[in-house]
């Protein structure tokens, strides 16, 4: 069973509406997590970063929020576009006795979000 | 500053053939982590290297192999191709553990 579980898997929106993508992990401890946005054979993009003490985290349109209590993340996208048009990933960083996960990230299988005009 | 680039961009191999893909990471990043993504299996690390050191595994056959030069680059190998080898591969660098730039991949199709 993957440790970051994403949903919806795939999603459609007009543009110019808000959206909110969810995404639940069992990893633990961790260290922080990300959400990365990744277009259609490119690499992905980070939009946040959280460590695991912090509660919220925008970027422009772009804000996520962290519960660790319920172990649940969400992105929420204001006034979405038609470049918002694109898969986004929950990823979660363990950490081991190192202290950090040592390029090994846990990844969700992402969101595809397609925005119409 | 310059973000994290990889050649070739597009690779054709045929199944039994070896193959060579390079990473140059971000100046002053002395971490690269490489990452297989494919529709099935989504995102999957191979492994990560620090000061020409592999310092972390992921679950794949030894065909996959990897090394980390002086000045940082790395080089990801695949021998005997199969395939289920047939995928977008990413490396990453990064200073610490709190933030990875991926770069744009090499797609590789294997015939």
């Amino acid at each position: 069973k993957n440790q970051v579980e994403q949903s919806p898997q795939s999603l459609i929106i007009l543009e110019g509406k808000n959206c909110t993508l969810q995404c639940n992990y069992t990893v633990s401890p961790f260290s922080n997590l990300r959400w990365y946005k990744q277009d259609t054979g490119r690499g992905p993009v980070s939009l946040t970063i959280m460590t695991f003490s912090e509660n919220t985290k925008s970027n422009g349109r772009y804000t996520a929020t962290l519960d660790a209590d319920t172990k649940q993340s969400s992105l929420h996208i204001t006034a979405s576009q038609l470049s918002d048009s694109a898969s986004y990933i929950c990823v979660v960083s363990p950490t081991n006795a190192g202290g950090t996960s040592y390029g090994k990230l846990t990844f969700g299988q992402g969101t595809i979000l397609t925005v119409h005009p | 500053k310059a973000g994290v680039t990889q050649t070739p961009r597009y690779l054709i191999k045929t199944r039994g053939q070896q193959v060579t893909l390079s990473c140059s990471p971000i100046s002053g990043h002395r971490s690269v982590s490489w990452y297989q993504q494919t529709p099935g299996q989504g995102l999957q690390f191979l492994f990560e290297y620090f000061s020409e050191t592999q310092r972390n595994k992921g679950n794949f056959p030894g065909r996959f192999s990897g090394r980390q030069f002086s000045n940082s680059r790395s080089e990801m190998n695949v021998s005997t191709l199969e395939l289920g080898d047939s995928a977008l591969y990413l490396c990453a660098s990064s200073l610490t553990d709190y933030g990875y730039t991926f770069g744009s991949g090499t797609r590789l199709t294997v015939v």
